[in-house]
C-alpha cells in the first residue's frame, strides 16, 4: 500500500523568509511519480511538479525547489524568498507508474502555509 | 485551452436526497479521475475512468455512489441516497493516455445535512 505523510500541519512566516515543506512516502512500486500541488484559497488544485522514480536531481523553478531522494523516501518542496501570494494548502502526492492502479494518486493531508506581510 | 470544468461548485442537500455532479475534462483527455476530500482528512482517490471504461473504482465507498462517462467525455458522479458522511469537496482531475500528470477542477463542495 501506498502512503504519503506531511508531518506539518501548517507552518507560519513572515515575507521573505525561506520555508521548506517536508513530505515523506511509502510505496512498493519499484517506478513511481511523485507530485506537489498547491490548494489557493479559490479552492482548485494547481499543479507544481512531476518527479519520476529514477530521476533524482533535485530541481529549481524560479523561486521554488524540490529535494527528491530516494534513500530517505523524501521529496521536500522549498520555497526562497516567501511571498504572501504563497499561502495556500500544499499537497504532496504519489502514484504508481504502471498495474491497474497506474495514475491513481495517494494525497499527504496537507500544509496549510501562511505568508505574513 | 479549457481546464476541468465541474458543476455545480457547491450543493447543500438533505440526507436522503439524491445529488449529481458534472465533470467535464479537458478536450482530448481519455483520462478522467474522481477524488474526495472530507473535512479534515486527505484527499482520497474515488475511481478512474479510461475513456467511457471504469479502469479502478475500488476508492469508491459504497454503492450509494454511481459514477458514469457516457461516450468518453463528461462524467458524472450521483449520490443516492445522500448521508452525513457524503460532506466533503469532490474533485474531479483528467489527464492524456500518456501523460502522468493529472489537472484538477475547482471541485465541487457538497453539503449533506
Amino acid at each position: 500500500a501506498q502512503k504519503v505523510t506531511q508531518a506539518q500541519t501548517e507552518i507560519s512566516v513572515v515575507e521573505k523568509e525561506d520555508v521548506t515543506l517536508d513530505c515523506v512516502y511509502e510505496t512498493r512500486d519499484t517506478t513511481y511519480y511523485l507530485f506537489w500541488y498547491k490548494q489557493p484559497p479559490s479552492g482548485e488544485l494547481v499543479f507544481l511538479i512531476r518527479r519520476n522514480s529514477f530521476d533524482e536531481q533535485n530541481e529549481i523553478s524560479g523561486r521554488y525547489s524540490w529535494n527528491f531522494q530516494k534513500s530517505t523516501s523524501s521529496f521536500n518542496f522549498t520555497i526562497t524568498a516567501s511571498q504572501v501570494v504563497d499561502s495556500a494548502v500544499y499537497f504532496c502526492a504519489l502514484s504508481a507508474a504502471g498495474g491497474t492502479s497506474y495514475g491513481k494518486l495517494t494525497f499527504g493531508q496537507g500544509t496549510i502555509l501562511t505568508v505574513h506581510p | 485551452e479549457a481546464g476541468v470544468t465541474q458543476f455545480p461548485s457547491h450543493s447543500v442537500i438533505e440526507k436522503g436526497q439524491t445529488v449529481t455532479l458534472r465533470c467535464d475534462p479537458i478536450s482530448g483527455h481519455d483520462n478522467l479521475y474522481w477524488y474526495r476530500r472530507v473535512m479534515g482528512k486527505e484527499i482520497k482517490f474515488l475511481l478512474h475512468f479510461v475513456k467511457e471504461s471504469k479502469q479502478d473504482e475500488s476508492g469508491m465507498p459504497n454503492n450509494r455512489f454511481l459514477a458514469e462517462r457516457t461516450g468518453g467525455t463528461y462524467s458524472t458522479l450521483k449520490v443516492q441516497p445522500a448521508e452525513l458522511e457524503d460532506s466533503g469537496v469532490y474533485f474531479c482531475a483528467s489527464s492524456t493516455l500518456a501523460a502522468e500528470t493529472q489537472y484538477f477542477g475547482p471541485g465541487t463542495r457538497l453539503l449533506v445535512l
